[in-house]
């Protein structure tokens, strides 16, 4: 029972490298969210999808690109790393939206940028 | 905007003690509220899930409690153990979930 699965778990990039992170989860949900963590500033989201085909635009999008080609995978991508993007993110899915669903977490993928 | 607080920022306790963790949100108007846990390096897991018509939800040693009217949620651990010790967050939901910074407990064996 994988749930929600995000590779790679961990990445070192220099400033102006470009990377794609994949997120796949197998709970057939149709709602899916990339989020960045940083030391005392809590979770942001970052991108959202609500449906195979969908995507849009969260608190902090810029140097962002996503895409849902498939139901099932939500990938992150930074076409020009910068050091501020030296991140934890966190792949999260839910059956409902932001309404009534629960959310569910990936492990994280640990990114820094030099 | 939503604005979640989650105080103290740290807390320890001695083993066996029952202690309470609180969630703060400014918004009343919120779907629902839950309350994850979060292990050094690792994702959130979920713990509870309290919809906004419900007051509180109990798993095991853990009851949620939410008063919406307040602005606030309380996390009750009982018979607190060593394996307790992680990051508490609370997240509400309105158009999107907003979460708290977190509790960082220490339950000292």
């Amino acid at each position: 029972n994988a749930g929600v699965t995000q590779t790679p778990k961990f990445r070192v990039l220099k400033t102006g490298q470009s990377m794609t992170l994949l997120c796949a989860q197998d709970m057939n949900h149709e709602y899916m969210y990339w989020y960045r963590q940083d030391p005392g500033m809590g979770l942001r989201l970052i991108h959202y999808s609500v449906g195979e085909g969908t995507t849009a635009k969260g608190e902090v999008p810029d140097g962002y690109n996503v895409s849902r080609l498939k139901k099932q995978n939500f990938l992150l991508g930074l076409e020009s790393a910068a050091p501020s993007q030296t991140s934890v993110y966190f792949c999260a899915s839910s059956y409902e939206g932001a309404g009534t669903g629960e959310l569910f977490f990936g492990e994280g993928s640990r990114l820094t940028v030099l | 905007k939503q604005e979640v607080t989650q105080i103290p920022a740290a807390l320890s306790v001695p083993e066996g003690e029952n202690l309470v963790l609180n969630c703060s949100f400014t918004d009343s108007a919120i779907y629902n509220l839950q309350w994850f846990r979060q292990d050094p390096g690792k994702g959130l897991t979920s713990l509870l899930l309290i919809q906004s018509s419900q007051r509180e939800q109990t798993s095991g040693r853990l009851n949620a409690s939410l008063d919406k009217s307040s602005g606030r949620s309380t996390l009750y651990i009982a018979a607190s153990q060593p394996g307790d010790s992680a990051t508490y967050l609370c997240a509400v939901s309105g158009n999107q979930f907003y979460f708290g910074t977190g509790t960082s407990l220490t339950v000292i064996p």
